[in-house]
Parts: structure tokens; C-alpha cells; sequence
């Protein structure tokens, strides 16, 4: 039973726009959230993190919302670059265990 | 700056084969995990180790087994390889509790 899901497979965007990527979870006992991004035959890359004590992080371009009620985390891009272009993973985490989303790949269009 | 080094990155094994996956940071990481990553998925948990000298089973350690070799290893074992376990494998460490993970490159495994 898949605990994290990323329900968008894949979203593309013009450049400079906003890039907005969503989150559902199931398990109350997550208390940490972080998003990966991953380019081909490289390991995922940490992007950005989230305590479940918080409802926003910040990190230049990058801001992760978390709604704790809905069981829902968002990621914003903004603005969108060509660099960007990934496979972007919702993670989870309860007990030093990860759990991770099926991932949505980005494509940012000039 | 090496952060989490896997080896080999990529391996053909024959079905019955058995294989150790190598795994080893140098960021003085305490605790270590193995996952795989298979098409359409997000990678799975198979075993961690939160501490040197603990190991754990994580969302799908069957037919695997792993050794916490020192503070900076951390292997994987496939005792009789099958073509389910075909995938990409990532090792990953982390500090603390609630601290972002950090991968290796992955390891690519086929078996036929």
C-alpha cells in the first residue's frame, strides 16, 4: 500500500513560469518531508525539507507548503529554468524511514 | 567531495547468482539505508542501518541481506539472484533523525 503518491506522472511548463508539483500521504506518523529531484543515471538529489511542526520552507526558487489537515504537500517552482528538467520525488519520513512518491517528471519549455 | 560511493555501477548477473553491492561515505554519516528503484516507482526501503552495528529491515528485504561493515560501509547481499531483483539500487546516508538522505549514483542490476 503506497503511502506516498504523486497522482501527476509528468507536468510540462514554459519557461520563467511557475512549476507546481503535489503530494498526498496516508500515514499520520510522517513527521518530516523532503523532495528529491533526479536527473537520468545520477542518485536523487535533495532539494528542499519540510518539519510537520511548519506549514512553508523556503529556499530561493524553491518553496515546499505543507497542509497538514489534507495530508498534502506542494512544491512551487519559481520562476521555471531549462535546468529544472527532472524527475522531481515526494519523500516522507517516520522513524529514520523514507517512503517516497512514483515521481513526476518535469519538462521546462523555452 | 565524494559523499556516497557505490560499486560496481553496473553488473549482469545469471539467475542463482549470488553478488555484493558496495556501499561507502565519507561524510561520517550514522546511519545508512538500501533501496531500489523499479519503473513507474519510487524507490523502496530494503534494509537500513540507523547506528553502526544495527541493521533493520525496511519495505522489501526479501532474498536480500545487508552488513554494516564499519561506520562508513554498508553492503548489500543477493545470496541467489532471480529476475525479480532486476533494478536500479541506491545506497544513502544520513546524520540525524529528520535529516535529509544522500544517495550514490545507484547501481544498475540486471539478471536474467
Amino acid at each position: 500500500d503506497q503511502q506516498v503518491k504523486q497522482n501527476s506522472p509528468s507536468l510540462s511548463v514554459q519557461e520563467g513560469r511557475i512549476s507546481i508539483l503535489n503530494c498526498d500521504y496516508t500515514n499520520s506518523m510522517f513527521d518530516y518531508f523532503l523532495w528529491y529531484k533526479k536527473y537520468p543515471a545520477e542518485g536523487p538529489t535533495f532539494l528542499i525539507s519540510i518539519s510537520s511542526i511548519k506549514d512553508k520552507n523556503e529556499d530561493g526558487r524553491f518553496t515546499v507548503f505543507l497542509n497538514k489537515s489534507a495530508k498534502h504537500l506542494s512544491l512551487h517552482i519559481v520562476p521555471s529554468q531549462p535546468g529544472d528538467s527532472a524527475v522531481y520525488f515526494c519523500a516522507a519520513m517516520s522513524d529514520y524511514k523514507l517512503s517516497f512518491g512514483a515521481g513526476t517528471t518535469v519538462t521546462v519549455r523555452a | 567531495n565524494a559523499g556516497v560511493t557505490q560499486t560496481p555501477k553496473f553488473q549482469v548477473l545469471k539467475t542463482g547468482q549470488s553478488m555484493t553491492l558496495q556501499c561507502a561515505q565519507d561524510m561520517n554519516h550514522n546511519s545508512m539505508y538500501w533501496y531500489r528503484q523499479d519503473p513507474g516507482m519510487g524507490l523502496r526501503l530494503i534494509y537500513y542501518s540507523a547506528s553502526e552495528g544495527t541493521t533493520d529491515k525496511g519495505e522489501v528485504p526479501n532474498g536480500y541481506n545487508v552488513s554494516r561493515l564499519n561506520k562508513r560501509e554498508f553492503s548489500l547481499r543477493l545470496e541467489s539472484a532471480a529476475p525479480s531483483q532486476t533494478s536500479v539500487y541506491f545506497c544513502a546516508s544520513s546524520d540525524l533523525r529528520n535529516q535529509p538522505q544522500h544517495f550514490g549514483d545507484g547501481t544498475r542490476l540486471s539478471i536474467l
